[in-house]
């Protein structure tokens, strides 16, 4: 069965400190593997989305890493600001599946002054 | 450009109410789909369409009925709400490397 498993569930943090989310899967065949950040009650917004080849991708101050080979990823926030307070979802789609994503539970974060 | 749109944003139901949840793109996007989103749980996919006309179920789609009449609308008809159906719903549209998310639908059903 595809599983996307997130740890830590959730994480508290000061302000400029850094942070490093984890996403196992077992998802195959892989396709891709994307990063969402969820505000509380909105919809989740693309960070990142990384192909198999890929295994560095960053954007701004988030930087996903992807490796295919333990079926891990992680994903670092440099220098936290309060904004960065949400959920971080992981998402992995499989290959020749169109409508079949498996999403995590989240990483819920919160940056404290 | 508004993007993906829902609504309404709250709903409060009787259980044995049906309703239709909305949700429209204005990106062209052939691939919508719904989710619901309930806690300590990731999204499920309820339904999802490629194209006007064809639908298709995904992973929860007992109690839920859609329809595609247009590339643009893509609305979610829940036939007689029950309490288990109380959630988070979201709607999806998918271009070829993106999938863009609507501010979703909180349900409560009583």
């Amino acid at each position: 069965k595809n599983q996307v498993e997130q740890s830590p569930q959730s994480l508290i943090i000061l302000e400029g400190k850094n942070c490093t989310l984890q996403c196992n899967y077992t998802v195959s065949p892989f396709s891709n593997l994307r990063w969402y950040k969820q505000d509380t009650g909105r919809g989740p917004v693309s960070l990142t989305i990384m192909t198999f080849s890929e295994n560095t991708k960053s954007n701004g101050r988030y930087t996903a890493t992807l490796d295919a080979d333990t079926k891990q990823s992680s994903l670092h926030i440099t220098a936290s600001q309060l904004s960065d307070s949400a959920s971080y979802i992981c998402v992995v789609s499989a290959t020749g599946t169109a409508s079949k994503l498996t999403f995590g539970t989240g990483t819920r974060l919160q940056v404290t002054l | 450009n508004a993007g993906v749109t829902q609504t309404p944003k709250f709903q409060v139901l009787k259980t044995g109410q049906s309703m239709t949840l909305q949700c429209a793109q204005d990106m062209n996007h052939e691939y919508m789909s719904w989710y619901r989103q309930d806690p300590g749980m990731g999204l499920r996919l309820i339904h999802y369409s490629v194209g006007a006309g064809i639908t298709d179920q995904g992973e929860v789609p007992n109690g839920y009925n859609v329809s595609r009449s247009t590339t643009e609308d893509f609305p979610l008809r829940l036939l007689s709400a029950a309490p288990s159906q109380t959630s988070v719903y979201f709607c999806a549209s998918r271009s070829r490397n993106e999938q863009f998310f609507g501010p979703g639908t909180r349900l409560t059903v009583l």
